[in-house]
C-alpha cells in the first residue's frame, strides 16, 4: 500500500514567491495533518483536517500560510509570500483511528524540504 | 500541558548490541498514548511503536520494545540487535485522549550504530 505522498521533496525559492506543497494521504484515512520541523522549534503541528474540513489551524504561524483539502485524497499548504524564516521541512501525515482515542497513529510522508533564499 | 523530555546526547552502539533510548513525559491525564518515530538521514518520519497508558504489558514490534514505567512516567525505547540501518534520529511523542489533543514530540535523540 502506498503511504503518504508529498511533493515536491525539495523546493528552493526566492523570498516573496508563492510556494505550494502537496500531499496525498493514505487511502481511507480521514484525518490529515500538516507539520513543520525546524532545528529551533522541533516538530510543530500547523493544521489538521477531518473529512476534508479544517478543524484546528491554531498552529498556522500567520496569514501568509493557508491550507486546503478539496477532496479526501489531496491537500495543499501554501505560503504567500514566502520568507527566509519559512525554511524548514514540512510534513504531511494522515491517520484513520478515531481521533478521540489516544491511539491515533499518524503516518508521515517523506516531507518537503523548503529553502527560501 | 504535555511535555516530552529526551535529554540524552548523541548515542552510540556497536552493531548487534542492544541500546536504550530514554524518554520521560509529563501529563496529568490518565488516558494517553506514547509513540516512537524514527527519522533517518533521508528525512522521512517512520512510526515504530505505540504504548497505551492502560496497557499492562510493554509493547513490542520486532526488534523494538518499549520499557513503559508508568509511575516514573518513562517510556524508553529498546532496540535489540542493532543494525547499521538503525542509525537515525529517534523521537518520542505523546498524545492524550480527547478530540482536541495534539501529538507532542520530544526534541529527539541521535543514534549512531558502529560496525
Amino acid at each position: 500500500d502506498a503511504g503518504v505522498i508529498q511533493s515536491p521533496r525539495h523546493e528552493v525559492t526566492e523570498m516573496g514567491q508563492e510556494v505550494t506543497l502537496r500531499c496525498k494521504p493514505i487511502s481511507g484515512h480521514d484525518y490529515l495533518f500538516w507539520y513543520r520541523q525546524t532545528m529551533m522549534r522541533g516538530l510543530e503541528l500547523l493544521i489538521y483536517f477531518n473529512n476534508n474540513v479544517p478543524i484546528d489551524d491554531s498552529g498556522m504561524p500567520e496569514d501568509r500560510f493557508s491550507a486546503k483539502m478539496p477532496n479526501a485524497s489531496f491537500s495543499t499548504l501554501k505560503i504567500q509570500p514566502s520568507e527566509p524564516r519559512d525554511s524548514a521541512v514540512y510534513f504531511c501525515a494522515s491517520s484513520s483511528q478515531g481521533f478521540a482515542l489516544a491511539k491515533n497513529i499518524q503516518y508521515f510522508g517523506a516531507g518537503t524540504r523548503l529553502s527560501v533564499l | 500541558a504535555q511535555k516530552i523530555t529526551q535529554t540524552q546526547p548523541g548515542m552510540f552502539v556497536q552493531e548487534k548490541e542492544a541500546v536504550t533510548l530514554d524518554c520521560t513525559y509529563d501529563t496529568s491525564d490518565q488516558s494517553y498514548g506514547l509513540f516512537w518515530y524514527k527519522q533517518p538521514s533521508s528525512g522521512e518520519m517512520i512510526f515504530l511503536i505505540y504504548q497505551g497508558s492502560y496497557d499492562e504489558q510493554n509493547a513490542t514490534e520486532g526488534r523494538y520494545s518499549l520499557n513503559f514505567q508508568k509511575a516514573r512516567k518513562s517510556a524508553n525505547l529498546v532496540i535489540s540487535a542493532s543494525q547499521l540501518g538503525d542509525s537515525a534520529m529517534y523521537f518520542c511523542a505523546m498524545r492524550e485522549a480527547g478530540a482536541n489533543s495534539k501529538l507532542t514530540f520530544g526534541k529527539g535523540i541521535t543514534l549512531s550504530v558502529r560496525p
